[in-house]
């Protein structure tokens, strides 16, 4: 069966970089959330949307932006990169909301030197 | 903040069940109990969810209590390969709000 796909799958970023995490959710999956999961740390939810519009936000700093696309994907625009953004990125998809599961990605790496 | 309380680790005998509780008192009447798992630093896995019945599926059982203030996820047969950390999540909106889960240790 189909996966969320996410790439890259590793990324290294200088600081104050500028990083674009891109994020294929499962076909006819509609609803696209990312999470931020820092070394020995759980995953922290940033944002999610359903149909393209923004549907609940969560830690996500004021340099980090996102968006879904007419096709569902989604990108996560990281700017000004700091050392403490390196993390395990997440998107997860699912078809609608409330009680359908979501199904993560195998996440992006990013590491800020 | 997390709505739920899981034990910090648990140990199991390869073959044995793996019981693993999780309460979530505070738990609203619109919310579902999820399970998931993480092993290693792959994506979190969807185990199992359910509202007020218990569930089973191929890979686990929920059962939830009367009053659905806790639940607890049995894996009946566990393999060493479900050695991970077991997050239970409740949630009713869009998003996850991950705690600090149970790590689960199979014993050869």
């Amino acid at each position: 069966a189909a996966g969320v796909i996410q790439s890259p799958r590793h990324l290294i970023k200088e600081k104050r970089e500028t990083a674009t995490l891109k994020c294929y959710p499962i076909p006819r999956h509609d609803t696209v959330y990312w999470y931020q999961q820092g070394p020995g740390q759980d995953p922290q939810f940033l944002i999610s949307f359903y149909e393209k519009m923004q549907s609940d936000k969560g830690s996500i700093p004021d340099r980090f932006s996102a968006q879904q696309f007419s096709d569902y994907h989604s990108e996560l625009n990281m700017s000004s990169l700091e050392l403490g953004d390196s993390a395990l990125y997440f998107c997860a998809s699912s078809y609608g909301t409330s009680s359908y599961e979501q199904y993560f990605g195998p996440g992006t790496r990013l590491t800020v030197t | 903040d997390a709505k739920t309380t899981q034990p910090t680790s648990m140990d199991c005998a390869e073959g044995r069940a793996a019981n693993l509780p999780c309460n979530h008192s505070t738990i609203s009447g619109n919310e579902y109990v999820y399970w998931y798992r993480q092993i290693h630093s792959q994506g979190p896995q969807y185990i199992i969810h359910g509202l007020k019945n218990n569930e089973t599926n191929e890979m686990a059982s929920l059962i939830i209590t009367e009053d659905r203030k806790s639940s607890t996820l049995i894996l009946p047969h566990a393999t060493l390969r479900d050695t991970a950390v077991y997050y239970c999540i409740v949630s009713g909106t869009y998003k996850y709000i991950f705690g600090t889960g149970t790590r689960l240790k199979v014993l050869a």
